[in-house]
């Protein structure tokens, strides 16, 4: 199946810094990435979906200033949690969908990133 | 609205058989995603079902009833490292987004 990286796997931040988490497709190319979000024990909570040169959509209840998303290109998409707080602690996981592999038009996942701020 | 259901947890004994149920109510449908997530580890995907009937593969097999907005995945010979998370996904249209289900938490004792 095709592969979805995310780094970094894991950080700890100070309240107030900004987090980068980057979401890369390494062997396709992805016309449509996903940032979802997820505390223990709950399910995914879709964040956003993001389309390749155009601007996020973002659900319901979700600050898009609070979370910077840029899918710049096919195999990239980047999330940054823009002066993090405590609450922002979380699993942040993106999957990513192309024409290509998606023999079910299935989401790929990467591993997530668990988010810890202090 | 949009709405999916499953069981919250459940428990199976090794080697035997589980059947997690899911339920959904949605604007529309475009197909019905199964995906399994341990604990800490991202979602992998299982199974997808657009057309009535059964999906087998391997140890796994998914249903669906489009009718009944009914799915249901099963687990056969059940072994340790099935204890996880199943999680019931819907495409509901044309935006390629999934509704979830909150997901059945799945544990298999010896």
């Amino acid at each position: 199946g095709a592969v979805v990286s995310q780094h970094p796997s894991r950080v700890i931040c100070k309240s107030g810094t900004s987090v980068k988490i980057e979401c890369r497709s390494l062997d396709f190319q992805a016309t449509t990435m996903f940032w979802y979000r997820q505390f223990p024990k709950q399910s995914l909570m879709l964040m956003a979906t993001s389309n390749e040169g155009s601007k996020a959509t973002y659900e319901q209840g979700v600050e898009k200033d609070k979370f910077l998303i840029n899918h710049a290109s096919l195999t990239l998409s980047t999330l940054t949690v823009t002066s993090a707080h405590p609450e922002d602690s979380s699993f942040y996981i993106c999957s990513a969908r192309g024409a290509v592999h998606s023999s079910y038009n299935e989401q790929f996942f990467g591993p997530g990133t668990r988010l810890t701020v202090l | 609205g949009q709405n999916i259901d499953q069981p919250t947890e459940m428990t199976a004994t090794e080697g035997a058989i589980v059947q997690i149920n899911c339920t959904y109510q949605t604007s529309g449908f475009n197909g019905l995603f199964w995906y399994q997530q341990h604990a800490g580890e991202a979602p992998t995907f299982l199974s997808y079902n657009v057309l009535d009937g059964l999906e087998e593969k391997g140890r796994f097999s998914s249903f669906l009833s489009r009718s009944k907005g009914y799915s249901y995945l099963l687990l056969k010979e059940l072994q340790m490292k099935d204890s996880a998370s199943y999680l019931c996904a819907v495409n509901a249209g044309n935006n390629r987004k999934l509704i979830w289900g909150l997901g059945t938490s799945l544990a298999v004792n010896p």
